[in-house]
Parts: structure tokens; sequence; C-alpha cells
């Protein structure tokens, strides 16, 4: 059974940084894309970024670009999602996907809240 | 970007009728269209993709149609766990793989 498990979520300021993570088991992690999708509290679904298998290849929506960086370390079976110059309107909890673009499996999501 | 409109927002069925929900795209997506399901306090979960084609473990009675702009995904007859939001997802022009806003179905 594939299971997801994101972790890295908490409180940062206006402008400071978080790094996300995402451990992956029951499945051969470099085979797999890899996706992370937002959601705002009481909102819905922003697709945010992802990562090709082998980590060759990545995207991000534009209200990330320049200041997120998806990666992948495949030897840990690990994720990640360096969050940099973070706003308020990035509060969300963030899960991380199996697969993209169509995302297969998903985790239980870690909460980031960006307040002063 | 593609914008995908779902409707209605909000669904009023009572347990065992049939509940028919609506997603449309701002231009063609082929068939390049997933729904998901996510209940209160838990992750999304893929129930459709390609338009048509449960995920594995996916009940029967949920199934999807359309192509091209329009889209609909049926409950058969609703059960008291199939109370809840539902996403569709377009990915034919991705990045970005965007959602629609989502349609609630609840109790009636």
């Amino acid at each position: 059974e594939v299971q997801l498990v994101e972790s890295g979520g908490g409180l940062a300021q206006p402008g400071g940084s978080l790094r996300l993570s995402c451990a992956a088991s029951g499945l051969t992690f470099s085979n797999y894309g890899m996706s992370w999708v937002r959601q705002a509290p009481g909102k819905g679904l922003e697709w945010v970024s992802a990562i090709s298998d082998h980590g060759g290849s990545t995207y991000y929506a534009d209200s990330v670009k320049g200041r997120f960086t998806i990666s992948r370390d495949d030897s840990k079976n690990t994720l990640y999602l360096q969050m940099n110059s973070l706003r308020v309107e990035d509060t969300a909890v963030y899960y991380c996907a199996k697969d993209s673009p169509i995302c297969t499996v998903w985790g239980q999501g870690t909460l980031v809240t960006v307040s002063s | 970007e593609i914008v995908m409109t779902q409707s209605p927002a909000t669904l009023s069925v009572s347990p065992g009728e049939r509940a028919t929900l609506f997603c449309r795209a701002s231009q063609s997506v082929s068939s390049d269209l997933a729904w998901y399901q996510q209940k209160p306090g838990q992750a999304p979960r893929l129930l459709i993709y390609g338009a048509s084609t449960r995920a594995t473990g996916i009940p029967a009675r949920f199934s999807g149609s359309g192509s091209g702009t329009e889209f609909t995904l049926t409950i058969s007859s609703l059960q008291s766990e199939d109370f809840a939001v539902y996403y569709c997802q377009q990915y034919n022009h991705w990045p970005p793989g965007t959602f629609g806003g989502g349609t609630k179905v609840e109790i009636k």
C-alpha cells in the first residue's frame, strides 16, 4: 500500500521560509512523478508544483514560481518543497501526491500558516 | 489558463437518490479530466480519470462522462459515505492542473 506522510509545516512570518517533506513508502519512488497541491482554509484545491520521475523536470504554478522549489531524494524516498519569501496567502494545508498530472494517492497534508 | 467551473455549488440529495454533478472547462480539455472526492478533515481521493475511468477500488455507482468542455459525475444511489465535496481537475493544458471550485453534496 502506498503511503505518503508530509511534515515540516508550521508557523512562519511573511518573508520567511519553510521546507516541507513528504516521505513515501510502498512504491518504487524513483519511478513516479510527484505533485504538491494546497488548500487554503475553507477553500478549494490549488495545484502548486510537480516533479518528474527521477527529477529531470519541474513545474510550478505562477503563484509560487520563483519562490518555491520542488525537489526529490530518491535514495530517501522523499519529496521536498522549499518555500521562500512566504506570503500570507500561502497559508494552506499542503498535500503531496503520487503521480502528475493526475494525483492518484494523497498524503494527509501539513498545515502552513504565514502570519506576523 | 483553463478555468474549471463546477455546478451546483451545493447539492442536497437524499440517501439512495441519484446525484449529478457538472464541470465545465473554459476551452476544450479533450477527455483529460479527473474527479476527486474530499470528506471533511481528510485528503482528497481520486475517483475518476480520463473523464470516465474509475480509479482502483472506486465503486461502480460512481460514473463519469463527457469530453471537450462539458463533464458529468454521476453517483447512482447515494450512500452515507458519499456525502462530501467533489472537485474536477483538467490536465490537458498542464501545467497548471486547474481544479474546479467544488460541489458539496449534502444530506437532504
